[in-house]
């Protein structure tokens, strides 16, 4: 059961447009919304993260959006780069256990000059 | 400072064979969680240990376990290898935010 459904699959932007990648939840105990970046060859990196008492939350290039009532929430990257080039994944955790991370399926995101 | 170091960085093993994997947490880091990441899939939850007890396991067979050591690091061990256990295995650390930090993983492959 997939309890945290992610899209697109995959993004292809051009250099210094939006990239937005969506997610759903089902559980609404969920407490804890990070997403994180991963490179070929590494672990996935934190990049930012959202409770759900705040709508949105914004650093650098990075936002994330959140619709408790909808059961979603997004990523935003502005101005993308071709460095920004990786997969994406959001997650959540269930309460008192944030060490729990339920990942998305992904999204290959794909930056071009 | 050092990030999550794991070891080996491959692993080969055939069907029916035992493997064990390492984890070195960040320093300070006293909680540890194991994932498993499938080709094309996102890190699916298999252990955390906070001061060497087991606090959360996900939906995998007994034929995984694992264990965290007085200083932290922390094993992961799978009997019986299957061909589904192929996967990109992955140990992260917490802070005491609960942030986690993932090391680089340990590429498992079950011929």
């Amino acid at each position: 059961q997939q309890q945290v459904k992610q899209s697109p699959q995959s993004l292809i932007v051009q250099k210094g447009g939006i990239s937005i990648i969506n997610c759903a939840y089902e559980n609404t105990a969920f407490d804890y919304f990070p997403w994180y970046q991963q490179f070929p060859g590494k672990g996935p990196a934190l990049l930012i993260a959202i409770r759900p008492d705040v709508s949105e939350k914004k650093e650098g290039r990075f936002t994330i959006s959140f619709n408790k009532s909808a059961k979603q929430f997004s990523l935003h990257i502005m101005d993308s780069q071709p460095g920004d080039s990786a997969t994406y994944f959001c997650a959540a955790t269930p309460p008192y256990n944030t060490d729990k991370l339920i990942f998305g399926t992904g999204t290959r995101l794909q930056v071009f000059p | 400072d050092a990030g999550v170091t794991q070891s080996p960085t491959h692993l080969i093993k055939t069907r029916g064979q035992q493997v064990t994997l390492r984890c070195s947490p960040i320093s300070g880091h006293k909680s540890v969680s194991w994932y498993q990441q499938v080709l094309g899939q996102g890190p699916q939850f298999i252990f955390q240990y906070y001061e060497k007890e087991e606090r959360g396991r996900g939906n995998f067979p007994d034929r995984f376990s694992a264990r965290q050591f007085p200083n932290y690091s922390s094993e992961l061990n799978v009997n019986a290898l299957l061909l589904g256990d192929s996967a990109l295995y992955l140990c992260a650390s917490s802070d005491p935010t609960d942030t986690q930090y993932f090391g680089p993983g340990t590429r498992l492959t079950v011929l």
